[in-house]
């Protein structure tokens, strides 16, 4: 099946402590995209990749980090600079050239302890 | 600078027609998407516009006026499942990442 998966699903982090959420997709999509999301607010854009071994920061990029060394892979990790982790993590890829659609992943929820 | 406004809630009745507005202000313009987000889940793609115009898909309709900066999202024939989040979604130009709205919460009552 096609698609982009996400794990794990749930993660707890403790205080000083450096997570890295993993985001992968098997659509040939070139451009990948990681988004947080607050009870009740919208999506935000931490990180975003359009090519392999290229990605440019969001709104929101301190605290976070990416690597983009595989087409199919942006993993996320969350630094202990982040001081209000505790969100859900959207990973999304798209199709480059155009207006193209945007694919989320489940999600990761990452809480602290 | 880049603005996405929507209604933070809604209720509609079962079987009956709701309309969720947005309004949206960007640098530039190059599509305007519609995604639904049951709580807890991830946002999956509903209608996508880019020209002036109503885009229907069965119980669901997107429509655009560009030179407003205006679309909305028709649900008819409510069902209790439509319970859901809308978001409103813009792109700037070319494959820059969508720009999000805060997302309206409907609530389908019996």
């Amino acid at each position: 099946d096609g698609g982009i998966t996400q794990s794990p699903k749930y993660l707890f982090r403790k205080e000083g402590q450096n997570v890295t959420l993993s985001c992968e997709q098997n659509l040939n999509h070139d451009a990948m995209y990681w988004y947080r999301q607050d009870p009740g607010q919208g999506l935000r854009l931490i990180y975003y990749s359009q090519i392999v071994n290229d990605f440019q920061k969001g709104d929101i990029a301190e605290g976070y980090s990416v690597s983009r060394e595989k087409k199919e892979s942006f993993p996320l990790t969350v630094t202990s600079a982040q001081k209000n982790p505790t969100a859900f993590y959207l990973c999304a890829s798209s199709s480059s050239g155009g207006a193209e659609t945007q694919y989320f992943g489940p999600g990761t929820r990452l809480l602290v302890l | 600078g880049q603005n996405i406004d929507q209604p933070t809630e809604m209720t509609a009745t079962e079987g009956a027609i709701v309309q969720i507005n947005c309004t949206y202000q960007t640098s530039g313009f190059n599509g305007l998407f519609w995604y639904q987000q049951h709580a807890g889940e991830a946002p999956t793609f509903l209608s996508y516009n880019v020209l002036d115009g109503l885009e229907e898909k069965g119980r669901f309709s997107s429509f655009l006026s560009r030179s407003k900066g205006y679309s909305y999202l028709l649900l008819k024939e409510l069902q209790m499942k439509d319970s859901a989040s809308y978001l409103c979604a813009a792109r700037n130009s070319g494959n820059t990442p969508l720009v999000f709205g805060k997302g309206t919460r409907l609530s389908v009552i019996a």
